[in-house]
Formats: C-alpha cells, sequence, structure tokens
C-alpha cells in the first residue's frame, strides 16, 4: 500500500534556529496538507496546498513557517526561528481528491525544540 | 470557522461490550466526517467516513451515523477487542483543498 514518507523521525533543534521537516507524499496525490500535534492533544491544522501554492493556513502558520514543493516529490515544512512551543509531533498528509476525502497521514516528525 | 465537539475524552469498556463517541460540529457547510485511529506514539489512521448525503455507513464492527439536521455524528464500535484500544478522533470538512477540522480525542480503552 502507498504510504506518506516523513524525514527526520526525530528532530532535536536550539531555539532560534530553522528547521525544515520533509515529505514525500504519495505519487498521484494533488492535496498536501501539514498538521501538528502537541503531545496528548488534538490534530491541528497549518496549511493545505495544492496545484503549487497554499491554499489555506490556520492561524498557527505565522511568517516563521513556511512551505515548498521543491521538486516533484518532495513537500517540506520549514520553520524559521523555532521557538519552544513549536516542540510538537508534525504530520503531513495528501489526498488524492482534497479534504473532503480521507487523509493518508506520514509518520510524523517528533521536533523538540530546547 | 469549523468547531468540532468530541465526548467522551475518555472510554473505558469491558471486551467484548459497544462503544460509542460522539461528536458535534458547528458549520452547516460541512459535508464529509472520517473518523481516524491513533495508536500510541503512531500517526492517525482512516478507519471509516461518511458524507452528508449518507445517514449510516457500516464496516464490519464499526459503523458511523450521522445527523445533519443536529450537526451531529457518531461512531459506533460494537464487540470490543482490546487493539481497539487506541486514541479516536471525528474530524470535518467542507471542501477540496481547505482543511479537516479535528475533535480532541477519545482514548478509548479496553479491558480483556
Amino acid at each position: 500500500e502507498p504510504e506518506v514518507t516523513q524525514t527526520p523521525s526525530h528532530q532535536v533543534t536550539q531555539m532560534g534556529q530553522e528547521v525544515i521537516l520533509r515529505c514525500v507524499p504519495i505519487s498521484n496525490h494533488l492535496y498536501f496538507y501539514w498538521y501538528r500535534q502537541i503531545l496528548g492533544q488534538k490534530v491541528e491544522f497549518l496549511v493545505s496546498f495544492y496545484n503549487n501554492e497554499i491554499s489555506e493556513k490556520s492561524e498557527i502558520f505565522d511568517d516563521q513557517f513556511s512551505v515548498e514543493r521543491p521538486d516533484g516529490s518532495n513537500f517540506t515544512l520549514k520553520i524559521r526561528s523555532t521557538k519552544l512551543e513549536d516542540s510538537a509531533m508534525y504530520f503531513c498528509a495528501s489526498t488524492n481528491q482534497g479534504a473532503i476525502y480521507g487523509y493518508t497521514f506520514g509518520s510524523g516528525t517528533r521536533l523538540t525544540v530546547v | 470557522g469549523e468547531n468540532v465537539e468530541q465526548h467522551p475524552s475518555t472510554l473505558s469498556v469491558q471486551e467484548g461490550d459497544s462503544a460509542v463517541i460522539k461528536c458535534t460540529y458547528s458549520d452547516s457547510a460541512s459535508n464529509y466526517f472520517p473518523w481516524y485511529k491513533q495508536e500510541l506514539g503512531k500517526r492517525p489512521q482512516l478507519i471509516i467516513d461518511i458524507r452528508s448525503n449518507v445517514g449510516e455507513k457500516k464496516d464490519q464492527r464499526i459503523a458511523v451515523t450521522l445527523n445533519k439536521t443536529a450537526k451531529h455524528f457518531s461512531l459506533h464500535i460494537t464487540e470490543t477487542q482490546p487493539e481497539d484500544s487506541a486514541v479516536y478522533f471525528c474530524a470535518a470538512s467542507k471542501t477540496n483543498a481547505g482543511k479537516s477540522t479535528f475533535g480532541d480525542g477519545t482514548t478509548l480503552t479496553v479491558k480483556p
């Protein structure tokens, strides 16, 4: 069964540093998403991406965040100047027909900001 | 924006009993309602979904019901097994390229 792949699985970074989280969505999927989950809490929407542009973003997705699809396969989330409260599990998801179909989530990147 | 409330936050049942988790949503334009199961330390996985043109859907021991008028939907698990123990999230969506809004999750424990 096709999978969404995320790397790294765990990233530890110093506060103020930049991190890039990487995702390889399922190859025929067209809609890409980033969600985050603070430990023990719910899954929170960050951003959706379709047709090479952001289609929707949440209040969490402020100027320190950016997304990019640098080539035909990768989908990245960049966090500039990380803060302690950015510590969370970050999930990438993709679908071939949008948010009104079920997501396939990646296995997540656990980001720890120290 | 959409607000999804989920109850209960924790649920403990004996193996073989049924479990019911309920969600309400606020945006009447929402038309897709998935349920995800998340085992400890793992990714959420879609287990069942329902669309606004359907009132009920069943897949083996799992069923979902939707009441559009009241804006609530429920997950029913029958003949629960210890491997059903996990956190269950409901969600609501209304547009292709936008987001799913998740509930706060229900931690289900099935005691052998």
